[in-house]
């Protein structure tokens, strides 16, 4: 299966504290997006990064991308109850406009 | 701004019947969408590439005959999932790229199966 790891699987911390959630892949890629996906509903797109990028910021999101280790990074900084969702990556492989998914990271952010 | 809508959002049905689930994209023309299931506590694996005039793309494992896919205009995909069991009970997102070979996608908000 090409579907990207994340971990951890499940996270749970304190309001205000960061959270950071990791993701590797299998092939090169165009880019690397960030999904939220609340109980039973549908994904909402948090951050791109293209393949020629490191690092970028979005409000409180910090995403990293490392090519070579087939890896990417994202820190929620100052968790909010709110924040409380499951994160996915998502890859599109070189060459193709396919979607690949990671595992997922359930967050759970506690008042 | 871009949006993707699916019809319905919830369907329940009873095991052997047929459901179609529709796929569209509001004020700009897809000519491919893509059908993804998510099953509970798990991520979302594509299960076919939809491309408008001409027959769908199946990912490795998927029934064709199961999970019929028409992409009749440049707006609308639809699935359907014919004899639906049990076991076929998910949640089913569409998704289309606002740009012809574009990486960058916009994604339905889910339709809810429930078969009976």
């Amino acid at each position: 299966s090409q579907q990207g790891e994340e971990d951890p699987q499940a996270l749970s911390i304190q309001e205000g504290e960061n959270a950071t959630m990791n993701c590797s892949y299998k092939t090169s890629i165009n880019n690397l997006q960030w999904y939220r996906q609340n109980s039973g509903r549908g994904l909402v797109h948090l951050i791109l990064i293209r393949s020629n990028e490191r690092e970028k910021h979005s409000g409180r999101l910090r995403v990293t991308l490392d090519t070579s280790k087939k890896s990417s990074s994202l820190l929620i900084t100052a968790s909010r109850a709110a924040d409380t969702a499951s994160y996915f990556c998502a890859t599109v492989p070189t060459g193709t406009y396919k979607y690949i998914f990671g595992t997922g990271t359930r967050l759970k952010v506690l008042a | 701004g871009a949006v993707v809508s699916q019809h319905p959002s919830r369907v329940i049905c009873k095991s052997g019947t047929s459901v179609k689930i529709e796929c569209r994209s509001l004020d700009f023309q897809a000519t491919t969408m893509f059908w993804y299931r998510q099953f509970p506590k798990q991520s979302l694996m594509l299960m076919a590439t939809s491309n408008e005039g001409s027959k769908a793309t199946y990912e490795q494992g998927v029934e064709k005959d199961k999970f019929l896919i028409n992409h009749a205009s440049l707006t609308l995909s639809t699935l359907t999932v014919t004899s639906a069991h049990p076991e076929d009970s998910s949640f089913y997102i569409c998704s289309a790229p606002l740009m012809r070979g574009g990486s960058e996608q916009y994604f339905g908000p889910g339709t809810r199966l429930t078969v009976t």
